[in-house]
């Protein structure tokens, strides 16, 4: 059974282009992320959604638009892709953001490649 | 800004060795810490987690916190080549009324048989 899974795994596609990658969680779970991790590896939290509700936004070009039709769903649309928009972009999801230790489960990553 | 530093590495043990891994945190409000595991090409995988101050044992890893120093560490006691991986320390920190993960780049581990 698949955790988090995400769809596209690869995604190639042309500067300019729109594109959205799609998360889906079966945890039960409360709270679910969105991450870029670029060429260097440096893992960073884009959004965060909590029962539906946005809860973190950090500085993300307004290109980038989250979506989350229910809690165990959790979508991100790129518009009018840059190149430096290229890199490994991982859904995540925990059971209730506001614990201490609470703990987040990754999906595999979609791989964004923009040419 | 809040940061989570890790030496990149590479750091090379031979197999059966003690792996030891650091992390220190710039806020002192931090709550909680991870580590989590990355293999080339896939997803970070959680290993562990501390809160208090001290050591915490799951298996062959052991995390070690301390608060005053800004200080995290995971030991993998009879490292195997199977340990070869990144591995990734994240801090929460408070983001508003909401928490965060800020993570580290990361140190890369290599078990040599």
């Amino acid at each position: 059974d698949t955790a988090v899974s995400q769809t596209p795994k690869y995604l190639v596609t042309q500067m300019g282009n729109d594109k959205s990658i799609k998360c889906e969680q079966n945890l039960g779970h409360d709270t679910m992320y969105w991450y870029k991790q670029d060429s260097k590896k440096f893992l960073k939290i884009m959004f965060s959604y909590n029962n539906k509700e946005l809860i973190i936004n950090e500085t993300v070009p307004n290109r980038f638009s989250p979506k989350s039709p229910d809690k165990a769903h959790l979508n991100l649309h790129i518009n009018s892709l840059e190149l430096g928009d290229s890199a490994v972009y991982f859904c995540a999801s925990s059971l209730r953001h506001g614990s201490s230790t609470d703990t987040q489960y990754f999906g595999p990553g979609t791989r964004l490649t923009v040419l | 800004q809040k940061e989570v530093e890790q030496n990149s590495g590479p750091l090379s043990v031979p197999e059966g060795a003690i792996a030891s891994l650091n992390c220190t945190y710039s806020d002192r409000g931090s709550q909680s810490f991870f580590w989590y595991r990355q293999y080339s090409g896939k997803s970070p995988e959680l290993i562990m987690f501390i809160y208090s101050n001290g050591d915490k044992e799951d298996g062959r890893f052991t995390a070690q916190l301390n608060k005053a120093s800004q200080y995290v560490s995971l030991l993998i006691r009879d490292s195997q080549p199977s340990d070869s991986a990144t591995y990734l320390c994240a801090v929460r920190v408070y983001a508003g009324n909401n928490r965060k993960l800020i993570w580290g780049l990361g140190t890369s581990l290599a078990v040599n048989p």
